[in-house]
């Protein structure tokens, strides 16, 4: 099992392009989702999805589109990028369901991502 | 707004010493987990407790969750080098579809010999 992976590993960006990140998942996982981590502040989620086809937003989803066509495949778009995205972003991806008590998110390994 | 505030958020100490890291969360949960992040690294679960008086122990660290103090701890006893890493609590919380995960800022801990 390769547990959750994240593509690409690093990237940078110059203001107002656009990028794709894509994020895998091999544990048959309903739920996924979508973090950036900076400095001081933790991870907070960007967007979620809890299936295939659906997908709602989190605590800091502007600036960022999602899409979950494949079960195993949770998508992260930038459309105009901002030196405020730099960051790292990490996808983890769980059961969710509050029947599954004790299962842990796992996550991937990270994107960091500078936006200049 | 669901706020969890860790203290300390850095930690400096000699191995061999014991230290507790708590982690303060502001609304109603019964789950919070703890999870390690080595530099450049990505997040690795450690503990996750599910009810009031949840007491979890691995090797050098124990975890507890008291819901009505909402409060959490992690124990270090007899810190080793291994153990310098960031250690974040998250507190679980149901959304409209499904849960999420509210992360702290993070403890850096480091070990010194």
């Amino acid at each position: 099992n390769a547990g959750v992976t994240q593509t690409p590993k690093f990237r940078v960006l110059k203001t107002g392009q656009s990028m794709t990140l894509l994020c895998a998942q091999d544990m048959n996982h309903e739920y996924m989702y979508w973090y950036r981590q900076d400095p001081g502040m933790g991870l907070r989620l960007i967007h979620y999805s809890v299936g295939e086809g659906t997908t709602a937003k989190g605590e800091v989803p502007d600036g960022y589109n999602v899409s979950r066509l494949k079960k195993q495949n949770f998508l992260l778009g930038l459309e105009s990028a901002a030196p405020s995205q730099t960051s790292v972003y990490f996808c983890a991806s769980g059961k969710g369901d509050r029947a599954y008590l004790g299962e842990t998110q796992y996550f991937g390994p990270g994107t960091r991502l500078l936006v200049l | 707004e669901l706020k969890v505030e860790q203290n300390p958020l850095f930690l400096s100490m000699q191995e061999g010493k014991n230290y507790t890291i708590y982690c303060n969360y502001s609304t109603t949960s019964d789950r919070l987990y703890w999870y390690r992040q080595d530099p450049g690294k990505s997040l690795e679960s450690l503990f996750v407790l599910l009810s009031n008086g949840a007491v979890k122990q691995e090797g050098r660290l124990m975890a507890s969750l008291d819901t009505k103090a909402r409060l959490s701890t992690l124990h270090i006893t007899a810190a080793v080098h291994d153990l310098s890493a960031t250690y974040f609590c998250a507190v679980d919380i149901y959304m409209e579809y499904g849960n999420k995960l509210v992360f702290g800022a993070g403890t850096i801990l480091r070990v010194k010999s």
